[in-house]
């Protein structure tokens, strides 16, 4: 079946403007999360989404970030007024609830390149 | 907080030979799993193996394993009979204990498998 899906796969944006990062979970997936890889580092955790639970925000690093996920479904990773740090890529990823593990699955990645 | 730490930024490996991938951990929870992520070149994260706190036996898929040793607080990855694809980053992961299944991740040991 599908996997996790991410758009876009690139994008290229001026400091101080602001961008939308797209994630499809896959289908059933109740539990959906962002998170940000920088260069040469593993992965950060931003925000967790679970059912209609208010989403775990903890890892969001300024009120420049913000998340939605509409329809218990896909899922919108907004940053306003980028600035140069926020250059990483941003993954999201997808899992069962309820699963026997936890497992989550992930997507391709948008990689995020202000200038 | 949970924190993971991957001592190894790079390692070699022949072809053919098994190789271990260190990884410990520090959580104050009695319940947690832990997870290993292969990222190649591509970007993407794929999931390999997990072992839950509780586990008595050690995680087996194919051929990956994982060495967990509880008292120690490690959950090295063990993966035998290398082969050329298996060079990419590996990264170790611990979920919290709870309904939060928010992963902390380390920093990853970058594997290269020689012909």
């Amino acid at each position: 079946g599908a996997g996790v899906s991410q758009s876009p796969s690139n994008k290229v944006t001026e400091k101080g403007k602001d961008v939308e990062l797209r994630c499809d979970p896959i289908s059933g997936h109740t539990a959906l999360y962002w998170y940000r890889q920088s260069l040469g580092q593993g992965l950060e955790f931003l925000i967790y989404f679970q059912g209609n639970s208010a989403p775990d925000k903890s890892g969001l690093p300024s009120d420049r970030f913000s998340a939605e996920r509409t329809g218990g479904s896909v899922s919108t990773l907004t940053i306003q007024r980028t600035q140069q740090e926020d250059s990483a890529v941003y993954l999201c990823a997808s899992s069962y609830s309820w699963g026997e593990q936890g497992e989550q699955y992930f997507g391709p990645g948008t990689r995020l390149t202000v200038t | 907080a949970q924190k993971i730490t991957q001592t190894q930024p790079g390692m070699f490996v022949q072809e053919k030979e098994a190789v271990t991938l260190d990884c410990t951990y520090d959580t104050s929870d009695q319940s947690y799993g832990l997870f290993w992520y292969k990222q190649p070149s591509s970007g993407e994260m794929i999931f390999l193996i997990y072992q839950g706190s509780y586990d008595e036996q050690n995680a087996t898929e194919g051929r990956y394993s994982l060495n967990f040793q509880k008292a120690r607080k490690s959950a090295n990855l063990v993966i035998s009979a290398s082969q050329l694809g298996d060079s990419a980053m590996y990264f170790c992961a611990i979920e919290s204990g709870g309904s939060n299944y928010k992963l902390t991740f380390g920093k990853g040991t970058l594997l290269t498998v020689n012909p």
